[in-house]
């Protein structure tokens, strides 16, 4: 199994609504990301999760919140998103920490409206 | 500041032909390189990568060339099939942030029969 899988594909949610994204990996692997992507654009780190820590935050506004429940999984609970913040929204894996490629999943087209 | 810089938004290539798409890069810390390719609607799938202690590395009809005096590298995709068409990102990393990939703006690859 090599695939990074993400719930919903597409989600629309009011600026006041409170939702997550799914992701899980079945790879063993023991870093998860999530990334951000504005049309044309390059997707942009967020956060990194290493053995189920937060290693990584990006300076991110506090609205966004991970949460790793276990080392397959890997959430993103939104809440008062702004319409800017619709994006692709990618999770990834590694095997960890080192020059180890990511693998993504198909994202999460977000629509705050 | 754009650390990874891909300056060529588009390029066309007949089929069977050879297909550059170039990368440069401003941090003199990055020594880890993938290429991603991208289908709409998809997430980036990993291609090929190369670390800095090498200058070439191939797979397949694959060929990541690296130039560190000059920051920049390209891959070479020969024979182009029209099934190469889609958008492709150069990504770079450092041994001390291994975890987090600086992506590029990408380069539309569009392989004509």
């Amino acid at each position: 199994d090599t695939e990074v899988t993400q719930t919903p594909k597409h989600l629309v949610m009011g600026m006041t609504n409170k939702k997550s994204l799914k992701c899980e990996q079945h790879m063993g692997h023991r870093a998860m990301y999530w990334y951000k992507q504005k049309a044309k654009k390059p997707p942009e780190l967020m956060f990194v999760y290493s053995y189920e820590k937060l290693s990584i935050n990006e300076s991110v506004p506090s609205r966004f919140s991970p949460e790793c429940p276990n080392s397959s999984l890997l959430n993103l609970h939104l809440h008062a998103l702004q319409p800017e913040d619709s994006a692709l929204y990618l999770c990834a894996s590694s095997q960890g920490a080192g020059y180890t490629e990511a693998f993504f999943g198909q994202g999460t087209r977000l629509t705050v409206v | 500041d754009q650390q990874v810089k891909q300056n060529s938004p588009s390029l066309s290539v007949q089929e069977g032909r050879i297909s550059i798409l170039n990368c440069d890069y401003t941090n003199s810390m990055f020594d880890y390189f993938l290429w991603y390719k991208k289908y709409p609607a998809e997430g980036p799938t990993f291609l090929i990568s190369i670390s800095s202690i090498k200058d070439k590395n191939e797979d397949g009809r694959f060929t990541v060339f690296l130039n560190k005096s000059a920051k920049h590298l390209s891959l070479h995709i020969v024979p182009s099939q029209p099934g190469d068409s889609a958008v492709y990102f150069c990504a770079a990393s450092n041994i001390q942030g291994a975890q987090k990939l600086v992506f590029g703006q990408g380069t539309r690859l569009t392989i004509n029969p």
